[in-house]
This record gives C-alpha cells, structure tokens and sequence, in this order.
C-alpha cells in the first residue's frame, strides 16, 4: 500500500538548518512534495521534485530524494522565526496521478 | 481575494445533526477535494470529484456525503455528526493541465461535534 512517515516534531536553533525527513513505500510515486501549513492556514506547496530527480535546489530549500532507500529530505538554510510551521511530505502515486497521499505532518519549532 | 474559500471556518454542533460544509473556488479547475485533518495523522482524503458530474470516494467517505453543484462548488456533509468527525476539515483544488498536480488549499473548517 502507500504511506508515508515523518517525525512529528523538530526543534532547530534561529539561523542553524533545519532537515526535515520523510520515508515513503510506494516505489513508483511521480512526484514527491513538501507542503507547508502556518498556524490557521491551509497548506500550501512549499517545493516538489519529481521522481527521476535526485536534489532539487530552490533558495533556501534543498530537497534530497533517495529512490533506493525510498527517503525524501527538506533542508531549510538559515532557518527564521517564519518557518515555524508543519511540513508535511507528500507523494502522487503512479497508480492514481490524481491522488496525493499525506505524511503526518512534522511541527517545527524555532529556538531564539 | 482567496483562491478557495470554505464556509463556515468554524462550526460547533451536536452529536445527530446534519452539518454541510461549502468550498467554492476561483481559480477555474476542475478538480475538487475534500479531506480532514487531526493532529497526528496528517490529512486524509474523504472525497474527490473531477467534474460536475463526477464523485468518488477517498479512503475515509464513510459518514459522509458530497455535492458537485458546479465546477467551483463542492459541499460536504455530515448527514448524522458524530464526535470523532471533530476534526479540522480541508478543501482543495488542482488543475488537470498541472503536471505535478499541485492542490490549492482553502484555509478550513474547524468542526466540533458534541
């Protein structure tokens, strides 16, 4: 079946990285995504890289898929006050392209 | 003006009572979902529909029921709330030409069924 699994909590230090980390089964999902959720919000897609990628690097965001251990990553340089959300991992399955299918959620905290 | 708009944002009922959920959107897609979220468990999908006249089940829809009255509006209901429908409840929409499918969220509903 799909799943997919994430650690619920993460405290980083203001300004050192944050690396948030995921494992999914589902050895033939397309696309693999990070989504953020703030406080009160909806989520809202943060970054994604498609399956036959291996890093992905957008500012301060850098994602890392590994499709042998079937790990994906988030990396947050310089981490700041405003990236206290939820990260939730995400994949599209091959067998429903329509689909998204959500981690849990991982809560990150920001320490002064 | 948002995107996707969810109404009401907060609802609190009892335990038998019917509740409808609405979502509309602007954005001009096609694609409409709705899922719950409760803490720990990330989000789970309880229905999707690709047009007006399409509706299929997620992995969740038992309790549930749902409209596609037209391409921007897809309504959720509880036909007899119970309280482990307590949750936080969220639409989303995605465009068929995206390739990556990304969703579009409305910012939820907080249900609270006593």
């Amino acid at each position: 079946g799909e799943d997919v699994e994430q650690s619920l909590f993460l405290s980083v230090r203001e300004g050192d990285s944050s690396v948030i980390n995921c494992t999914y089964t589902d050895s033939s999902s397309t696309y693999l995504y990070w989504y953020k959720q703030e406080p009160g919000a909806g989520l809202q897609l943060l970054t994604y890289i498609f399956s036959n990628m291996d890093m992905k690097q957008d500012q301060r965001l850098t994602v890392l898929l590994n499709k042998k251990d079937k790990h994906l990553s988030l990396r947050i340089a310089d981490t700041q006050t405003g990236d206290s959300a939820i990260y939730f991992c995400a994949e599209t399955p091959y067998s429903s392209a329509s689909k998204i299918i959500f981690g849990s959620g991982t809560r990150l905290s920001i320490r002064p | 003006d948002a995107d996707v708009t969810q109404t009401p944002r907060n609802r609190i009922t009892k335990t038998g009572k019917r509740i409808m959920l609405e979502c509309s959107q602007t954005k001009g897609h096609d694609r409409m979902y709705w899922y719950r979220q409760d803490p720990g468990l990330g989000l789970r999908l309880i229905y999707y529909s690709f047009d007006v006249k399409d509706i299929n089940k997620g992995e969740i829809s038992d309790g549930y029921s749902v409209s596609r009255q037209a391409q921007a509006k897809f309504s959720l209901s509880l036909e007899s709330a119970i309280p482990n429908q307590t949750a936080l409840y969220f639409c989303a929409t995605s465009d068929l030409g995206t390739s990556h499918n990304e969703q579009f969220f409305g910012p939820g509903t907080r249900l609270t069924v006593l």
